[in-house]
């Protein structure tokens, strides 16, 4: 089992410009969420999906947009990115046990 | 909202002493506390985690303790070695099922010196 898996690793967007972080897990679980961390601060939650075709804002969803494309799949869009959004993003699914992260995305918006 | 408190920021151990981290949190409604182990370049991972209906919970070197009346929560680490040394993060949510909206400490830089 791969667990949970995030494309790309590093991605360098400019202020303005648009991109989608993919999100995926194999282990089945209904639940999928993303965060962000930055420097000092724990991980705080931006969006999360507690089933397929259900989406809810999490802590800090502005300028963030989300999609549960199915039950593995669950995407984070930056429509126009700022560079208060340069962070590392972390994908997360999970069932009654806990949270399962993947190895995360670091954003750079210049 | 929930608030979750972590202290210490940074704690240096000598390997074969013990390590406590120690989280409070403001919602009496919390019920789920899990500790994560995050290291370099990598996603957190879980390492332990307790429920409300318990006070303590252990796993090898691992333990937890939950106090709800005074709503705060401890990671204790046994017989540290250097492979510890990471950031460790506390956690707490409400709810049941698999749906669970974490609030995290701003976690503790864990060196254990050899």
């Amino acid at each position: 089992n791969a667990g949970v898996t995030q494309t790309p690793k590093f991605q360098v967007l400019k202020t303005g410009q648009s991109m989608t972080l993919q999100c995926a897990q194999d282990m089945n679980h209904n639940s999928m969420y993303w965060y962000r961390q930055d420097p000092g601060m724990g991980l705080r939650l931006i969006y999360y999906s507690a089933s397929e075709g259900t989406t809810d804002k999490g802590e800090v969803p502005n300028g963030y947009n989300v999609s549960r494309l199915n039950k593995r799949e669950f995407s984070l869009r930056l429509e126009s990115a700022a560079p208060s959004q340069t962070s590392v993003y972390f994908c997360a699914s999970s069932d009654n046990a806990g949270h399962s992260f993947g190895p995360g995305t670091r954003l750079t918006v210049t | 909202g929930e608030n979750v408190e972590q202290h210490p920021s940074t704690l240096s151990v000598q390997e074969g002493d013990s390590a406590v981290i120690k989280c409070t949190y403001s919602d009496s409604a919390s019920n789920y506390f899990p500790w994560y182990k995050q290291e370099l370049g990598k996603g957190p991972q879980l390492i332990i985690d307790i429920r409300s209906n318990v006070g303590e919970k252990k796993d090898q070197r691992i333990a937890v303790t939950l106090n709800k009346t005074a709503k705060h929560f401890s990671l204790h680490i046994t017989e540290t070695q250097p492979e510890d040394s990471a950031v460790y993060f506390c956690a707490a949510s409400i709810g049941s099922g698999s749906a669970r909206q974490l609030t995290f400490g701003s976690g503790t830089q864990l060196t254990v010196l050899p």
